[in-house]
């Protein structure tokens, strides 16, 4: 059974950092792409970045690009997520997703929240 | 980028009926378009991808249809689990993969 466990969430003031972590467990995790995707209070659905799986290639919303750093540790089965310089509209939970075989995101970790304020 | 949209933003409905949410691209995604259903505190749940292909478990209840700009999920019957809120998603474009806004689907 696949299992995604974010962590590494919390209050942060804005200019702040934090590191997202996502353990995966219940597939052959360097064979994945995989995502974060976050969801501001009440909001919508985000994909912030991507990391392909064999030799990493990186991909980023405008939103987080140049303040966001995702990479992964494929001897930990772990996907990192480092955020710099927080803003107020960071706040969100922040999901980890892995696709399907055909398509979409079939696996979902249960979120962390990051909320940024003074 | 492309922009999804989706209508109605919210649908008041009761047990039973049979309903229809729409999702519209931006600009063509082919098949490949994925709907999700969300309730409050917990993650998205893949319901359909492929635009039409339901994921093992999801009730035959849930179809999907479309292509290239429109889709739509059909839910025949409602049951009091549905409520929730539906998301479109494509991906088309390696790595630039972008939600609708999501319909709320409410009890009458």
């Amino acid at each position: 059974e696949v299992q995604l466990v974010e962590s590494g969430g919390g209050l942060v003031q804005p200019g702040g950092s934090l590191r997202l972590s996502c353990a995966a467990s219940g597939f052959t995790f360097s064979s994945y792409g995989m995502t974060w995707v976050r969801q501001a209070p009440g909001k919508g659905l985000e994909c912030v970045s991507y990391i392909s799986g064999g030799v990493p290639t990186t991909s980023y919303a405008d939103s987080v690009k140049g303040r966001f750093t995702v990479s992964r540790d494929s001897s930990k089965n772990t996907l990192f997520l480092q955020m710099n310089s927080l803003r107020v509209d960071d706040t969100a939970v922040y999901y980890c997703a892995k696709p399907g075989d055909a398509g979409g995101f079939a696996s979902w970790g249960q979120g962390t929240l990051v909320t940024v304020s003074s | 980028e492309i922009v999804m949209t989706q209508s109605p933003a919210t649908l008041s409905v009761s047990p039973g009926e049979r309903v229809t949410l729409s999702c519209r691209a931006s600009q063509s995604v082919g098949s490949n378009l994925a709907w999700y259903q969300q309730k409050p505190g917990q993650p998205p749940r893949l319901l359909i991808y492929g635009a039409s292909t339901r994921v093992t478990g999801i009730p035959a209840r849930f179809s999907g249809s479309g292509s290239a700009t429109e889709f739509s999920l059909t839910i025949s019957s409602l049951h009091s689990e549905d409520f929730a809120v539906y998301f479109c998603q494509q991906y088309n474009t390696w790595a630039r993969y972008t939600f609708g806004p999501g319909t709320n689907l409410e009890i009458k």
